[in-house]
């Protein structure tokens, strides 16, 4: 299986911050990469895919990108709403896994 | 808009088979190229993939649950179905149903379930 590891597993911030969070394959994955914010007791929400496309509806202070094995997702500006956990996902392979997440908590 | 809401059974008993309903409102489940999929998270853990079904009945599993997992569909229901056979305290989790579009070779899940918990106990 294709192993996604992200870094860091927990983030502080204040609002008004550029974030980044990184997301590394095992073996390369081309482009086959998603990211996904997941607050608790709410359905994940699809924030990008293909490593840098932007989903309908999602906000532009959101971006991804990456190729091949290091991936990452920025946020510009943190909103308050935008402290969550966020997980990047692989779709190269079909047998999908998902990275360990990364939780963004208020600083 | 297409919504999915995860039902069935809050505790299982160890051992036996847990079954979960994924209901698709709002489009039907046979329209478009799409794949239906499960996935859960246990306390404090992250997201894992469990399996997925295309309407034609196509299926791909998580090969460290394949030999314990069925995932089906009914269209005339709107509905598709997983079950996890033999289980123990380590399937206890949140289980999630998810759609998966697809869009030039590129696979992502776009809309999900708010989620079901699942507890394994006796």
């Amino acid at each position: 299986d294709i192993q996604m590891t992200q870094s860091p597993s927990s983030l502080s911030a204040s609002e008004g911050d550029r974030v980044t969070i990184t997301c590394r394959a095992s073996q390369t994955i081309s482009n086959y990469l998603n990211w996904y914010q997941h607050k608790p007791g709410k359905a994940p929400k699809l924030l990008i895919y293909a490593a840098s496309t932007l989903q309908s509806g999602v906000p532009s202070r959101f971006s991804g990108s990456g190729s091949g094995t290091d991936f990452t997702l920025t946020i510009s500006s943190l909103r308050p709403e935008d402290f969550a956990t966020y997980y990047c996902q692989q779709s190269y392979s079909t047998r999908y896994t998902f990275g360990q997440g990364t939780k963004l908590e208020i600083k | 808009q297409v919504q999915l809401q995860e039902s069935g059974p809050g505790l299982v008993k160890p051992s036996q088979t847990l079954s979960l309903t994924c209901t698709v409102s709002g489009g039907s489940i046979s329209s478009g190229n799409y794949y239906w999929n499960w996935i859960r998270q246990p306390a404090g853990k992250g997201l894992e993939w469990i399996g997925r079904i295309f309407t034609s009945g196509s299926t791909n599993y998580n090969p460290s649950l394949k030999s314990r997992v069925t995932i089906s569909v009914d269209t005339s229901k709107n509905q598709f179905s997983l079950k996890l056979s033999s289980v123990t305290a380590a399937d206890t989790a949140v289980y999630y149903c998810a759609r998966e579009t697809t869009f030039h070779y590129y696979y992502y899940m776009d809309v999900w379930g708010t989620g079901t918990t699942v507890t394994v106990s006796s």
